[in-house]
């Protein structure tokens, strides 16, 4: 079974500075990871898939990248709406079964 | 307009039974692989369930041999059915899945039932 691992878990920042969110997988993922965002009472909502592709309506603020086991999402200008939980996502080629990782809060400095 | 709306969430004891649907409209059920993920109040999402098109299914060890996602075409309609509640099963539940192109993630959500399992 692969385990997600995020860091750090919360990211105290202003709006306006650059915020980086690391996903780190026990073995490789290869590109099949995603990033989610999730505010209080709210759904998740996809941010980036296959490592650094952007979801539709997504902001270019957000970018991800990485492959195998390590993996950045970059949020380049803080807005108000972004602080958030955001966790990472993959899924594994067999069994076809999903895992998440624990999530890195982003709140307000 | 593709949507997910889940019911059958509500207050069980443990040891219990519930079935939970997801009514699907813009899209058919049967042609995505369509997944159940919950999230215990004030933790983390965890992934629950999937079907893929073909009607293979695969859970997490958490629930293995307790729930079973099935789908009814007819109805267009995602289930789980969950047996043998436990405490630890107390999560708002989501169905979910990956529209257009995407194997492995979830683009569209529903907005979640409430299941809490509690004597």
């Amino acid at each position: 079974e692969i385990v997600l691992t995020q860091s750090p878990a919360t990211l105290s920042l202003s709006p306006g500075e650059r915020a980086t969110l690391s996903c780190r997988a026990s073995q490789s993922v290869s590109s099949y990871l995603a990033w989610y965002q999730q505010k209080p009472g709210q759904a998740p909502r996809l941010l980036i898939y296959d490592a650094s592709n952007r979801a539709t309506g997504i902001p270019a603020r957000f970018s991800g990248s990485g492959s195998g086991t390590d993996f950045t999402l970059t949020i380049s200008s803080l807005e108000p709406e972004d602080f958030a939980v955001y966790y990472c996502q993959q899924r594994s080629n067999w069994p076809p079964t999903f895992t998440f990782g624990p999530g890195t809060k982003v709140d307000i400095k | 307009e593709v949507q997910l709306v889940e019911s059958g969430g509500g207050l069980i004891q443990p040891g219990g039974s519930l079935r939970l649907s997801c009514a699907a409209s813009g899209f058919t059920v049967s042609s995505n692989y369509m997944s159940w993920v919950r999230q215990a109040p004030g933790k983390g999402l965890e992934w629950v369930s999937v079907i893929y098109s073909g009607g293979s299914t695969y859970y997490a060890d958490s629930v293995k041999g307790r729930f079973t996602i099935s789908r009814d075409n007819s109805k267009n309609t995602l289930y789980l059915q969950m047996n043998s509640l436990r405490a630890e099963d107390t999560a708002v539940y989501y169905c979910a899945f990956g529209s257009g192109t995407l194997d492995d993630a979830f683009d569209i959500w529903g907005q979640g039932t409430m299941v809490t399992v509690s004597s």
